[in-house]
């Protein structure tokens, strides 16, 4: 398996443009997820999906859109892309049977917007 | 809401000492607890994990026991290595299954 994979690990945009990053997993699990990461702010949760064809925002949602039409992608985009959105994003998925709700992370993107 | 809150950084230690990173947590209900660990250049890795109160999560030398009187998953190793060097997220999930981070914290292990 390969687990969590996301394209491309690195971005730069300028302020404006638009672009999808994308995520995919191959571990069968409903429920997917994407993070921001920011110094000294930890991760913090844009948009998450419980299953295909279901999603709903998270903590710092604005400026993101996502969509679910299969179990395995969970793309996101960015529509206008502003300075304040330079970061590192994780996707991130689960199943229902994992105790405790365990996520298994991607190795990240790293986006930067001049 | 949720909430976690974690020593601040960054930490430095010589090899083989004691490391604890304190972390307490604001939830309602009954949330599960993790520590990830995140490598440079690298996504998070799940370090260890307890479900319910008094659990003891464990993992290569690692472990955190739910506190739940003092809300509480405090990150201890008895004998850091420099292979130890890391950023440590406490996290918690609540029923939503969606994780709340602490900010993190930055460890330096010294030969």
């Amino acid at each position: 398996n390969a687990g969590v994979t996301q394209t491309p690990k690195f971005q730069v945009l300028k302020t404006g443009q638009s672009m999808t990053l994308q995520c995919a997993q191959d571990m069968n699990h409903e429920y997917m997820s994407w993070y921001r990461q920011d110094p000294g702010m930890g991760l913090r949760l844009i948009h998450y999906s419980v299953g295909a064809g279901i999603t709903d925002q998270g903590e710092v949602p604005n400026g993101y859109n996502v969509s679910r039409s299969t179990t395995e992608d969970f793309p996101l985009r960015l529509l206008s892309a502003a300075p304040s959105q330079t970061s590192v994003y994780f996707c991130a998925s689960s199943s229902a049977g994992t105790g405790g709700y365990e996520q298994y992370f991607g190795p990240g993107t790293r986006l930067t917007v001049t | 809401g949720n909430s976690v809150t974690q020593m601040e950084g960054p930490v430095t230690l010589s090899e083989e000492a004691f490391l604890t990173i304190n972390c307490t947590y604001t939830a309602t209900g009954y949330p599960s607890l993790f520590w990830y660990v995140q490598y440079p250049g690298e996504g998070l890795q799940l370090l260890l994990k307890a479900t319910k109160a008094d659990d003891k999560g464990s993992n290569k030398g690692f472990e955190a026991t739910y506190r739940k009187e003092t809300t509480s998953f405090h990150l201890e190793k008895g004998s850091v290595q420099v292979s130890d060097s890391a950023v440590y997220f406490c996290a918690l999930s609540g029923s939503a299954r969606q994780l709340t981070f602490g900010s993190g914290t930055q460890l330096t292990v010294l030969p």
